[in-house]
């Protein structure tokens, strides 16, 4: 079965510094990959997502992803985050043939004026 | 466009009572999934509807569990009896057939099992 990692659960940085959260997933074959992100008191949205071609994703609110095949990573970043961004980011992975998304763990995001 | 709407928002009951969920997917999406998601953990899917008709409920406790979609478009996560552990939010999802990968969340249901 396939498994989705993220660390760091708990991030707390402030506005205008750049964040990063790692992605790494389980299965070997072709994968969908995307990111949700819930809002304090939203429900969860879709904030990008990779199916193929280039692998350098770009996404609503400045956000964008790297897909590393070789890496099997899938990392989210932006260069300067705002208050607005504090949230709870899930990376999710769908493979082949199979009609599930996996999610990880999510990342606690704060940020602070 | 409408989203996925669930209720209700919160339901707190005591342990061994029984509990319902009600999701209205999005309009013209066949495809419906129940999801689990405790507390510090990512959703978990419960069953996935293809219209009516359940095609993966592997990861269903089926002794608690049940759901239902009868007439292909709103869905009922029932639990019965509820026990401690069932505390989590409830999440219902859709999307398009053939793009299941792409799924919109309602608001969820929390539900807090004394």
């Amino acid at each position: 079965a396939q498994s989705v990692s993220q660390h760091n659960h708990h991030v707390i940085l402030s506005e205008a510094a750049s964040l990063e959260l790692g992605c790494n997933y389980s299965y070997g074959g072709t994968v969908n990959l995307f990111w949700y992100v819930q809002y304090p008191g939203q429900h969860l949205q879709l904030l990008l997502k990779y199916f193929s071609g280039d692998p350098l994703v770009k996404g609503i609110k400045g956000f964008e992803a790297e897909f590393i095949k070789s890496k099997f990573s899938f990392n989210l970043r932006k260069p300067s985050v705002q208050w607005s961004d504090t949230a709870e980011y899930f990376c999710a992975v769908n493979a082949d043939g199979n009609n599930r998304l996996a999610f990880g763990k999510g990342n606690q995001v704060v940020v602070i004026p | 466009e409408a989203g996925v709407v669930q209720s209700p928002r919160y339901k707190i009951i005591e342990k061994k009572q029984p509990v319902a969920f009600w999701c209205n997917p999005i309009s013209g999406h066949n495809t419906l999934y129940w999801y689990r998601q405790n507390l510090g953990q990512g959703p978990e899917l419960l069953i996935r509807y293809e219209n009516e008709e359940a095609v993966d409920d592997s990861q269903l406790p089926k002794d608690r569990f049940s759901a239902e979609r009868l007439k292909g478009v709103d869905s009922t996560l029932k639990i019965q009896p509820a026990e401690l552990g069932d505390s989590a939010v409830y999440l219902c999802a859709s999307s398009l057939r053939f793009r299941s990968y792409e799924q919109y969340f309602g608001p969820g249901t929390r539900l807090t099992v004394t």
